[in-house]
């Protein structure tokens, strides 16, 4: 089942923060977070495990929890090479290794 | 390490028509995804392979799509007849699973038009 994002599209100035959520009705064994630019394949940000975790990349940071079955990607101070469509991937407690995205979320960071 | 190969990078097609599209994974990745993705949207998966054998094509079109992994390394993903619905990337993706995550690889794509 694909996972809900929120918001769907993300207006910043440069400097600003964001978060976006990644929510899943099926219980997850991980959660990957991937960014695409336009014309461009997605490339991989990071991969949050059962367990409840939280990870950085940067001042790009996720958490992850598990009883909700939900994530938070968080960009801090935003660059304008922050812009582009962020991705969540949702791969299940059934260990198929199938990953399901959602819809993305565009961010879109001025100057 | 060298990426996920795709080719052809764009293809432009007349509707009923047939194309083919190839994906070499990064070497030693057993797992190997074909998404689509159409404009504005998330990459659906459409079919993943562990070595040759297949895993989950639920969200195939099989009417009208094929894919195989012969020798389970390198994959071609078919459409016979195209329709004007199949408009869009066509991505691949490679993973070397493990126990504790997948992360997925992608290639660059393939953009399909259908006119």
């Amino acid at each position: 089942q694909q996972p809900v994002q929120s918001p769907q599209a993300v207006i910043l100035r440069e400097g600003e923060d964001a978060v976006i959520n990644c929510s899943s009705s099926k219980a997850l064994y991980s959660v990957h977070w991937y960014r695409q630019k336009h014309g461009e394949a997605p490339v991989f940000l990071m991969i949050l495990l059962k367990g409840g975790e939280q990870k950085g990349h940067e001042k790009i940071s996720a958490s992850f929890n598990e009883k909700k079955q939900q994530s938070s990607l968080y960009l801090t101070a935003s660059q304008l090479s922050y812009s582009g469509t962020y991705f969540c991937g949702t791969e299940t407690v059934d260990r198929d290794d199938k990953i399901i995205f959602g819809k993305g979320t565009r961010l879109h960071i001025l100057p | 390490e060298a990426g996920v190969a795709q080719s052809p990078r764009y293809k432009i097609i007349e509707k009923r028509q047939s194309v083919a599209f190839w994906c070499n994974p990064i070497s030693g990745h057993a797992t190997l995804y074909w998404y689509q993705q159409i404009l504005g949207q998330g990459p659906k998966l459409l079919i993943q392979f562990q070595n040759n054998g297949v895993v989950d094509d639920s969200q195939l079109p099989k009417d009208r799509f094929s894919a195989e992994r012969l020798k389970g390394v390198d994959s071609t993903l078919k459409i016979q007849p195209a329709k004007l619905e199949d408009s869009a990337v066509y991505l691949c993706a490679s993973s070397r699973p493990d126990t504790s995550n997948t992360e997925a690889f992608f290639g660059q794509g393939t953009r399909l038009t259908v006119v």
